[in-house]
């Protein structure tokens, strides 16, 4: 079975902090997503991969980056964070091999910005 | 653009009783479509999938769905809930020949004992 774990399930930080989220998968997956979760707006695209190295902007980047230095881990950064980044975030790995292939998702990590 | 409507945001239903969760979607080309679930503090796992072919879909649990074209609809139904299908049901969408996923608000459905 596919497995994406996430590094933390709850985190509290403070205004300004910088914040790393990680994320692993273990099926050899070329595709990463990064994607926040709100009540009400349902699930939103931050940030995804297609490959090592490479990043490209979703639907929400502003306030995030990330960073993808080795195939299995996706990582995603809040430089200085703030309380509207106050939410459930959600990684998820694919594989393009097939174009019909399913997202898998790690269990999510609860931020809360003080 | 494509997006997605979930018409329904809380669906409360008495155990045992059946279930419909409504999807639209806009697209002007050809989707793959699928159906998730959140089950409480955990992620997403996908139900069930359409892809190409019969339009009915059946998935894990008991669920199935149907995908209506010229309604541009792709409806969740269990003719029979249990306590333990309480969870947030997320509709989504996808090109045929883009990875990117677009997800619906989610439904939470409620089960009722």
């Amino acid at each position: 079975d596919v497995k994406v774990t996430q590094s933390s399930r709850y985190l509290v930080k403070r205004t300004g902090e910088k914040v790393f989220l990680e994320c692993v998968q273990d099926m050899d997956h070329e595709n990463m997503f990064w994607y926040r979760q709100d009540p009400g707006l349902g699930l939103r695209l931050i940030y995804f991969s297609y490959d090592v190295k490479m990043k490209e902007k979703g639907d929400i980047p502003e306030g995030y980056s990330v960073s993808r230095e080795k195939k299995e881990r996706f990582s995603l950064i809040l430089e200085s964070a703030s309380t509207n980044q106050t939410s459930m975030y959600l990684c998820a790995s694919s594989s393009p091999k097939k174009t019909s292939e399913t997202q898998y998702f790690g269990p999510g990590t609860r931020l809360l910005v003080l | 653009a494509q997006s997605v409507t979930q018409l329904d945001s809380q669906v409360p239903v008495f155990e045992e009783a059946p279930v419909e969760l409504r999807c639209n979607y806009s697209s002007s080309v050809s989707v793959y479509l699928f159906w998730y679930v959140q089950y409480p503090n955990q992620g997403l796992q996908l139900l069930l999938k359409y892809l190409s072919g019969s339009t009915l879909v059946k998935g894990i649990n008991g669920f199935e769905a149907e995908f209506n074209k010229s309604q541009t609809s792709f409806h969740l139904r269990k003719p029979s809930v249990h306590i333990s299908d309480t969870a947030e049901y997320f509709c989504a969408v996808r090109k045929t020949s883009y990875d990117k996923v677009i997800f619906g608000p989610g439904t939470s459905l409620s089960v009722i004992p």
